[in-house]
């Protein structure tokens, strides 16, 4: 079946350093891969998606392409801020079926 | 963007009562909405699909008679744990599909219903 693998966490980083989530999958096709965030006590909320092979997803600040070749996702973002701690979930569904699979989520915490 | 929403956000019940949480999409409309559930620090895991008008389809394990779903609108779902015991104490999460998606598979999520079985 289909999974999602993340790097395991918790991560911590120092505010203003780089981060990387790596993420990688397994699918049978290709399908639509996505990075929600969940802060403390709340739901889930889109942070991007891409939808075919060398798409790039970007929002405020973060950014993952997607590469078929190495079936990978991974989440950057250049510059932490403090209001970036929160859990990462790396994410896949396909058009007609819309459920998603998501990965074991990454608890990212920055200290100022 | 979307916007779903679920009440109540938290409740506290006694072991054996039922509880119903409502998961509504407030400004599009869903053919299909997905109920997850989550435990502390882990991933969510798929409960069921629920569809406007027909029956829902239960993930592997999920027990339908404990967890009834019912998908009876475009912009309503409801989940009600039956009989509920406290290992039923988690984080229900519900998503909604748009109607006409125009072939995107973005979900939209709710908040989340804290469930807490005493």
């Amino acid at each position: 079946g289909d999974s999602v693998t993340q790097m395991e966490g918790p991560v911590t980083l120092s505010e203003e350093a780089f981060l990387t989530i790596n993420c990688t999958y397994t699918a049978t096709g290709y399908p639509s891969l996505f990075w929600y965030v969940q802060y403390p006590g709340e739901g889930l909320q889109l942070l991007l998606k891409a939808t075919k092979a060398d798409d790039k997803g970007s929002n405020k600040g973060f950014e993952a392409t997607y590469r078929k070749e190495t079936t990978s996702f991974h989440l950057e973002k250049g510059s932490v801020q403090v209001s970036d701690s929160a859990v990462y979930f790396c994410a896949l569904s396909f058009t007609n079926a819309g459920k998603s699979t998501f990965g074991d989520g990454t608890t990212l915490t920055v200290k100022p | 963007g979307a916007v779903v929403s679920q009440h109540p956000s938290r409740v506290i019940c006694k072991s054996g009562t039922s509880v119903k949480i409502e998961c509504r999409s407030l400004d599009f409309q869903a053919t299909t909405m997905f109920w997850y559930r989550q435990f502390p620090k882990q991933s969510l895991m798929l409960m069921a699909t629920s569809n406007e008008g027909s029956k829902a389809t239960y993930e592997q394990g999920v027990e339908k008679d404990k967890f009834l779903i019912n998908h009876a609108s475009l912009t309503l779902s409801t989940l009600t744990v039956t009989s509920a015991h406290p290992e039923d104490s988690s984080f229900y999460i519900c998503s909604a599909r748009e109607l006409w998606g125009g072939g995107t598979d973005t979900q939209y999520f709710g908040p989340g219903t804290r469930l807490t079985v005493l």
